[in-house]
């Protein structure tokens, strides 16, 4: 089993709708959850990270954990064409040296956003 | 700020040969984390280095080595290039006190015949 499963897609929605990215995870010890953008042929683009459990809001996007169920959300409010891209979640158990600070990415879902 | 940099942007190579990747950190930040990227796949952790010395590694074969300076600026070497190593290689760079605030540099795709 992968560490963490992440649909691929790709997903098409009309400009304006919500998105809803969605990534679950087996290891209870990961507590650093991040979401990355990546556009074509670049390097992936942090959006947002949660520590732990909860909700965290910034413009249009919202990252939500849920520890319990193993499974973390970004939301894309009012999407548009320039957010499509590849959306990658990623894991890590802790912030300082050691084998637990190594991010482990999902394998990213391919979004378009149809004008 | 220029971000991360990497160099160079696109390098194509033989089996068996040996290639050389750079980068550049972002300014204020002193570690610098290697990933492999393959087609459609999400980034995978190759090793990190901090304070010149790597600190942690992922499954990865002695193949792949590295190095950082005291500038904080990182190399990652290959040798014995094998076709299954063609990929978009990834330097991100971070605090060493917000190991998950990750930034990346665009990238080198490394294809080998």
């Amino acid at each position: 089993q992968k560490e963490v499963e992440q649909d691929p897609g790709p997903l098409s929605v009309p400009e304006g709708a919500i998105v809803s990215l969605n990534c679950t995870y087996s290891n209870s010890a990961f507590q650093y959850f991040m979401w990355y953008r990546q556009y074509s042929r670049k390097g992936p683009e942090l959006l947002m990270y949660t520590y732990s459990s909860g909700n965290k809001e910034d413009g249009r996007f919202t990252a939500q954990v849920d520890k319990s169920s193993k499974y973390i959300s970004l939301f894309i409010r009012d999407s548009q064409p320039s957010d499509s891209a590849t959306y990658l979640c990623a894991l890590m158990q802790g912030r300082r040296y050691s084998s637990a600070s190594k991010i482990i990415f999902g394998s990213g879902t391919r979004l378009s956003i149809r004008p | 700020d220029a971000g991360v940099t990497q160099s160079p942007t696109h390098l194509i190579k033989t089996r068996g040969q040996q290639v050389t990747l750079r980068c550049s950190p972002k300014s204020g930040h002193d570690t610098v984390s290697w990933y492999q990227q393959a087609l459609g796949q999400g980034p995978q952790f190759i090793f990190q280095y901090y304070e010149e010395e790597e600190r942690q590694r992922g499954n990865f074969p002695d193949r792949f080595s590295g190095h950082q300076f005291p500038n904080y600026s990182s190399e990652l070497n290959v040798n014995a290039l094998l076709l299954g190593d063609s990929a978009l290689y990834l330097c991100a760079s971070s605090p060493s006190r917000g190991l998950n605030e990750q930034f990346f540099g665009p990238g080198t795709r490394l294809t080998v015949l």
